[in-house]
Parts: structure tokens; C-alpha cells; sequence
């Protein structure tokens, strides 16, 4: 079993508001990651960390930017949410190292902005 | 990392074999399948992977072909709760660790 979280589970919201979006993984992974998925559409990825204090950004453009100060904690932001960030967010992590260990997911946070 | 194409949708009536096909023919030496799947509002769940030969675990078997240019994931016995969409993914070692470029995947219905 996975032990990877995100919070909330859904979140409505106004547009122009600042959202956070957690994040946590008790399994000691240093890669985390970020996908967004629109529904019956594919997941893109829209960043990525490889341990502490290191970002990239995905292969989707996204206005959101992430952090990452500690390991187990990969919080995701949208300063002026607006309707065209409604989406699904997924959040998953993966072993450090070359090795080609699974990535495990999170359950999502269902995102709707109006 | 190489394109895979899988079949848009699948049916299978519950308790038999689910056999979902993917191609990959421009899979290079050093790069594995992987396969995922998602079950509905969920995020996705890692199955099987495989670089040459056959794997098989607990939820799934992998048959790739001896050229590697396609592989098959086998559900032995398909249950209702299988009923997701399953993505084929190819990718190499890399610096960067774990990147995985999904597609649109197969969705499975496995039927009563």
C-alpha cells in the first residue's frame, strides 16, 4: 500500500484566489511529481523534483509553481486561480536513484474553479 | 522515449482472460514497458514492467514479442473491479529518474 497523500480531495473555489495543494509521502522517495489530468483525458506532467530544493518544470506548461524544502512534502500553488485551472491534480513519487521503480499516486485533488 | 499505440477501448466478460495489446516499434535497446492502469477518479497504480522477457506477478502477465516491437498485458481472470483504462508506457534509464509520458491508453469494461 502506497503511502502517499494529497489534500484536499476536492476544492471549489473563486477565481483570483491563491490555492495550495498538498502533498506528502512517508516512503522517503526523493523524485515527486505533479500531473494534471482533465477528465477522460491523459495525465501531463507539469513538474517534477529530484529531493530537496530542486524543481523542473513538466512537459504541459503550467502556471503553477511548486516547492520542495523538505523530502516528504511537494506542495503545489496557483497564486490567481482561474476557471481554465479546473482539472485534476496527481501528485506521485518514486525511489532516488537510476533504478526504475514504480512511480506511486496519490488519490488526486479534484480542482474547480468558477 | 518510444510512442506505443494501444486500442481505444476493450470488452471482457468477467472471469476471462483480458489480453490488451500494444505496439511500440520504435523501442530502442535500453527501454522497458511498463504498464499502469486507472480505475475511475483514481490516480494510477503500477502494474508490470518488462525489458525482453515475460514477467509475471500477482495482478498481471507480460508477453513481449522477441522483436520487442509489441507486448500484450494479460489479466488471467478479469473481475469487475478491473474495469479501468490501462496504459502502455516505454521508457529508458535516464538522469532524471522515473519520467513516464502516458497516452490515452486502452479502456478495459469488463462485463458480467
Amino acid at each position: 500500500e502506497a503511502d502517499i497523500y494529497q489534500t484536499p480531495r476536492y476544492l471549489v473555489i473563486g477565481t483570483g484566489k491563491k490555492i495550495t495543494l498538498e502533498c506528502s509521502q512517508t516512503m522517503g522517495h526523493d523524485k515527486m511529481y505533479w500531473y494534471q489530468q482533465d477528465p477522460g483525458m491523459e495525465l501531463h506532467l507539469i513538474h517534477y523534483s529530484y529531493g530537496v530544493n530542486s524543481t523542473e518544470k513538466g512537459d504541459l506548461s503550467s502556471e503553477s509553481t511548486v516547492s520542495r524544502i523538505r523530502t516528504e512534502h511537494f506542495p503545489l500553488t496557483l497564486e490567481s486561480a482561474r476557471p481554465s485551472h479546473t482539472s485534476q491534480y496527481l501528485c506521485a513519487s518514486s525511489e532516488s536513484g537510476r533504478g526504475l521503480g514504480e512511480q506511486y499516486f496519490g488519490p488526486g485533488t479534484r480542482l474547480t474553479v468558477t | 522515449d518510444a510512442k506505443t499505440t494501444q486500442p481505444t477501448s476493450m470488452d471482457c466478460a468477467e472471469g476471462r482472460a483480458a489480453n490488451l495489446p500494444c505496439n511500440h516499434s520504435t523501442i530502442s535497446g535500453n527501454e522497458y514497458v511498463y504498464w499502469y492502469r486507472q480505475i475511475h477518479s483514481q490516480g494510477p497504480q503500477y502494474i508490470i514492467h518488462g525489458l525482453k522477457n515475460n514477467e509475471t506477478n500477482e495482478m498481471a502477465s507480460l508477453i513481449i514479442t522477441e522483436d520487442r516491437k509489441s507486448s500484450t498485458l494479460i489479466l488471467p481472470h478479469a473481475t469487475l473491479r478491473d474495469t479501468a483504462v490501462y496504459y502502455c508506457i516505454v521508457r529508458g534509464l535516464t538522469h532524471a529518474g522515473n519520467m513516464l509520458t502516458f497516452g490515452g491508453g486502452t479502456r478495459l469494461m469488463v462485463k458480467p
